[in-house]
C-alpha cells in the first residue's frame, strides 16, 4: 500500500545524545516535511524539502537535522542541541509544487528525554 | 498573536448532533483551507480541503470559507462516536512551498 512509514513508533533518550527518526514515502512525493506536535500548540514546521539534497529551515529548526539524499526518504536528526526534544513528530509529504496540493501525514513518532 | 487561531475545547455533544468547529486567522494571504481529523496518537488525515472563499460538501462534513470575516468553519451533520477526535484546521498561501500553518485543535467527544 501507498504511503508515509515513520519509525520508531515511540523512543526513549538520554540526554546529550542525538537521535535519528526515519521517514520513507512511496507516493512519489517531491516534497516532504517534518512537523513538531506538543500540547496546546499545534504543529509547528522544522524543516522541509521540495526537492532531492535540498532543503530549508523552517520555524523550529535550531537543534534538528536533516538530510534528504533520496526521493522517497527524509531523516530527521534530533541532536542534544534541542533543549526540549519531547514532542510527538509527524513526517508528510505533497507531490507537486504548487501551494494547493495536498498534504498527508505519516502516523507519527513520539520522542522521549529519560 | 498567533496566525490561526482555534478554540481547544473540549467540545462534548450527543450522538446525532450538528458540531460546529471554527478557525480565524489574521494573514489575509490564505488562499487553501483544509482541515485535519486526528486520532489519539496518530497522524493527521485530511478531511476537507477548500482553495479562496465558498462552501464544500462531502458526506456529512461541511466546509465554509468567509475570507472578508478571516473565518473558516467545519460542521458535521448527524455526529457519531467515531467522529470523537482532535480536529485541526490549516492554511497556506502560494510562494510558500506549502508550508501550512495550522490552529492548536479542537477535541470533540461525541457520546452516546
Amino acid at each position: 500500500d501507498g504511503g508515509i512509514t515513520q519509525s520508531p513508533k515511540y523512543l526513549f533518550r538520554k540526554e546529550g545524545q542525538n537521535v535519528t527518526l526515519s521517514c520513507e514515502q512511496n507516493l512519489n512525493h517531491d516534497a516532504m516535511y517534518w512537523y513538531r506536535q506538543d500540547p496546546g500548540q499545534g504543529l509547528r514546521l522544522i524543516y522541509y524539502s521540495q526537492i532531492v539534497n535540498d532543503f530549508q529551515k523552517g520555524d523550529i529548526a535550531e537543534g534538528y537535522s536533516v538530510s534528504r539524499e533520496k526521493k522517497e526518504s527524509f531523516p530527521l536528526t534530533v541532536t542534544s542541541a534541542q533543549k526540549n526534544p519531547t514532542a510527538f513528530y509527524l513526517c508528510a509529504s505533497k507531490t507537486g509544487s504548487k501551494a494547493g496540493n495536498t498534504i498527508y501525514f505519516g502516523e507519527g513518532s513520539w520522542l522521549t528525554v529519560v | 498573536q498567533k496566525e490561526v487561531e482555534q478554540d481547544p475545547g473540549p467540545l462534548s455533544v450527543p450522538e446525532g448532533a450538528i458540531v460546529s468547529l471554527n478557525c480565524t486567522y489574521s494573514n489575509s494571504a490564505f488562499q487553501y483551507f483544509m482541515w485535519y481529523r486526528q486520532y489519539s496518537r496518530k497522524g493527521p488525515e485530511l478531511l476537507m480541503y477548500t482553495y479562496s472563499s465558498g462552501n464544500k460538501e462531502d458526506g456529512r462534513f461541511t466546509a465554509q470559507v468567509d475570507k472578508s470575516s478571516k473565518y473558516i468553519s467545519l460542521f458535521i451533520r448527524d455526529s457519531q462516536p467515531s467522529d470523537s477526535a482532535t480536529y485541526l484546521c490549516a492554511m497556506t498561501r502560494t510562494g510558500t512551498a506549502s508550508k501550512l500553518t495550522f490552529g492548536t485543535g479542537t477535541r470533540l467527544q461525541v457520546t452516546l
